[in-house]
């Protein structure tokens, strides 16, 4: 069955630390993998989309990493700021249609002065 | 990116009403569009694909005689929630894909439906 997971559940964090999220999938025939940004109340927002020959993939302070063989993919956030707080989604396509998409049930991150 | 946007952003009806929502493609020609819902901390769910000039194709379990899909135009598409009842009370989203090949699916910022 295609799944995506991700971990931890929610997370709090103090501005200006690090954190990193995980994403791990068992979908098949597996295609690109996207993380997205959900604020409350608002769309999804594409932050990084990454095939299976990329390996990392960076945009501004959101790093994602992708190990096609393990199917784990991580998203980490460097010195975060009150606005990162949303919620992370892991989402991965399938190869004979990237259209079709298989969701995580995110990460909830909360930032705090 | 293509930007789109969603009308109404709330809306509060009675039940057994009807509900329509817009979904518009402001800077780009859709053929396709997607509809999905999200219930609260839960991940976002594949209602249908919306097809301009065509049928909808919806997932299984979606009542397309619940939730009528129109695709008139290259930018709007349209979802009807019909008779609607509490449980139907999600967040609504659309998103239309990025040019073929560039593995992009961009979101509407969604819809907020709360039948009483």
């Amino acid at each position: 069955k295609n799944q995506v997971e991700q971990s931890p559940q929610s997370l709090i964090i103090l501005e200006g630390k690090n954190c990193t999220l995980q994403c791990n999938y068992t979908v098949s025939p597996f295609s690109n993998l996207r993380w997205y940004k959900q604020d409350t109340g608002r769309g999804p927002v594409s932050l990084t989309i990454m095939t299976f020959s990329e390996n990392t993939k960076s945009n501004g302070r959101y790093t994602a990493t992708l190990d096609a063989d393990t199917k784990q993919s991580s998203l980490h956030i460097t010195a975060s700021q009150l606005s990162d707080s949303a919620s992370y989604i892991c989402v991965v396509s399938l190869s004979y249609n990237t259209d079709k998409l298989i969701f995580g049930t995110g990460t909830r991150l909360q930032v705090f002065p | 990116g293509a930007v789109v946007s969603q009308h109404p952003s709330w809306v509060i009806c009675k039940s057994g009403t009807s509900v329509k929502i817009e979904c518009r493609s402001l800077d780009f020609q859709a053929t396709t569009m997607f509809w999905y819902r999200q219930f609260p901390k839960q991940s976002l769910m594949l209602m249908a694909t919306s097809n301009e000039g065509s049928k909808a194709t919806y997932e299984q379990g979606v009542e397309k005689d619940k939730f009528l899909i129109n695709h008139a135009s290259l930018t709007l598409s349209t979802l009807t929630v019909t008779s609607a009842h509490p449980e139907d009370s999600s967040f609504y989203i659309c998103s239309v894909p990025g040019l073929a090949g560039a593995r992009e699916q961009f979101f509407g910022p969604g819809t907020r439906l709360t039948v009483l």
